[in-house]
């Protein structure tokens, strides 16, 4: 059974903090992962994608991969309220051709 | 000008009935899906189809019965309603299947709620 593992929060950082969330694989075989964000009664829509080991940077989102380790990071720097949501680490199988979501974490960010 | 839109938003029924939620995109993509998110908000796909053909069919019961007419829409058809069917159903799109760099595009949902 291919697994995503997030910790479900909920996380919650002041504003202006620096907000880390955490994604673990199962699968060695993945070969790419995105951050989706949910906010509350909505679709989740991307915020991130990353398919090599390393640092993506966009604006203020960060996210790392860690292939050895099958970990997967988001950052989001000065964090704002409306940052506020449940976030989605998603991690692609190219052998099915599936998109395994992980529980999702809610970050809370407080003013 | 929608990129992925469902109808009905909002599904009450009793148990038993049967229920149609329809998906359109016009994103003018190959690949579309439908996931299925319960009360713990996990998302878990359950179909999926590129250019009308099913290519994912995850372990659901049969009484969920897609349907492609063509590729910029895809239905989910639902027999016989129990309690545990109540969640939000979220259609998706992208332009491929088999890409690792394929963006998934998300409707905004339906919730069905079982009586």
């Amino acid at each position: 059974q291919k697994e995503v593992e997030q910790n479900s929060g909920p996380l919650s950082v002041p504003e202006g903090a620096i907000a880390s969330l955490n994604c673990t694989y199962s699968d060695r075989g993945s070969q790419s992962f995105f951050w989706y964000r949910q906010y509350s009664g909505k679709s989740p829509e991307l915020i991130m994608s990353i398919y090599s080991n390393g640092d993506k940077e966009d604006g203020r989102f960060t996210a790392q991969l860690n292939k050895a380790s099958q970990y997967v990071s988001l950052l989001i720097r000065d964090s704002q309220p409306s940052d506020s949501a449940t976030y989605l680490c998603a991690v692609f199988e190219g052998s099915n051709y599936k998109l395994t979501f992980g529980k999702g974490t809610l970050l809370t960010v407080n003013p | 000008d929608t990129a992925v839109s469902q109808t009905p938003k909002y599904l009450v029924t009793q148990m038993g009935n049967d229920k149609s939620i329809k998906c359109e995109q016009n994103l003018g993509h190959d690949t579309m899906y439908w996931y299925k998110q319960d009360s713990k908000k996990f998302l878990k796909i359950m179909f999926s189809y590129n250019n009308k053909e099913l290519i994912i069919n995850e372990t659901v019961p049969n009484r969920f019965s897609p349907k492609s007419p063509d590729k910029a829409h895809l239905n989910l058809h639902i027999n016989s309603l129990e309690l545990g069917d109540s969640a939000v159903y979220f259609c998706a799109s992208s332009q491929d299947s088999g890409l690792a760099e394929e963006t998934q595009y998300f409707g905004p949902g339906t919730r069905l709620l079982v009586l």
